[in-house]
């Protein structure tokens, strides 16, 4: 079975770029969970949603951050404009409501 | 808010030696789960909790749901060089949440 998809694996942007990183959740999934993840502050959770709606955004940093879920099958989270302190391994994790989240790879972002 | 404490932070240990860990939280659980990361990867599920007491193994790992509900444990007996990464633990989110709390991690290295 397929699991979480995230695309790009890495990115290398300058700062001031726009930035997009995409996820797919596991088919038959309805709550979806953006992460990121630094040697200083961990795991933080960014957002989640619950099909298809955002439940909560409390962890977004900044109006910078913003991220969709149009459908079921798809989900986006973009920065604009990026900053260097935004370099992080951003991850996407789907799950069935209330049960153990099932991560992807990883997006690693570095903005220069 | 909920918070959940992990020790050890680090552990350097020999191939062949045991390994425990613990996390421990604010507040009680009616779950616990227990991930691994390797690096470059996202966080795996490596066991779930559902019960006080429960005890459940996954090859030599074994986890325990602690009679508190406040705290679970994690060991590894026997540990071999592939078992090098981050431990995370989880439990849910506050009641009406979708969402579950990580621990900040217990990064293991066995040196062979």
């Amino acid at each position: 079975d397929a699991g979480v998809i995230q695309s790009p694996r890495h990115e290398v942007t300058e700062m001031g770029q726009e930035v997009t990183l995409r996820c797919k959740p596991i088919s038959g999934h309805n709550s979806l969970f953006w992460y990121r993840q630094t040697m200083m502050r961990g795991l933080e959770l960014l957002i989640y949603f619950n099909n298809n709606v955002p439940i909560d955004d409390s962890g977004m940093p900044e109006d910078r951050f913003s991220a969709k879920m149009p459908n079921a099958s798809f989900s986006t989270l973009k920065i604009q404009p990026s900053e260097p302190r935004d370099s992080a391994v951003y991850f996407c994790a789907s799950s069935i409501t209330n049960q153990p989240q099932h991560f992807g790879d990883g997006t690693r972002l570095s903005i220069l | 808010g909920q918070q959940l404490n992990q020790s050890p932070q680090s552990m350097f240990i020999q191939e062949g030696e045991d390994v425990s860990m613990n996390c421990t939280s604010s507040s009680i659980f009616n779950t616990w789960l227990w991930y691994k990361q390797e690096p470059g990867e996202g966080p795996v599920l490596l066991i779930a909790l559902y019960k006080a007491g429960e005890l459940t193994s996954n090859g030599r790992l074994t986890a325990q749901f602690g009679i508190t509900r406040k705290d679970s444990f994690l060991n590894i007996s026997a540990s071999i060089p592939s078992d090098v990464g981050i431990y995370f633990c989880a439990g849910p989110g506050p009641s009406g949440t979708y969402k579950y709390i990580f621990g900040t991690g217990t990064r293991l290295k066995v040196l062979a």
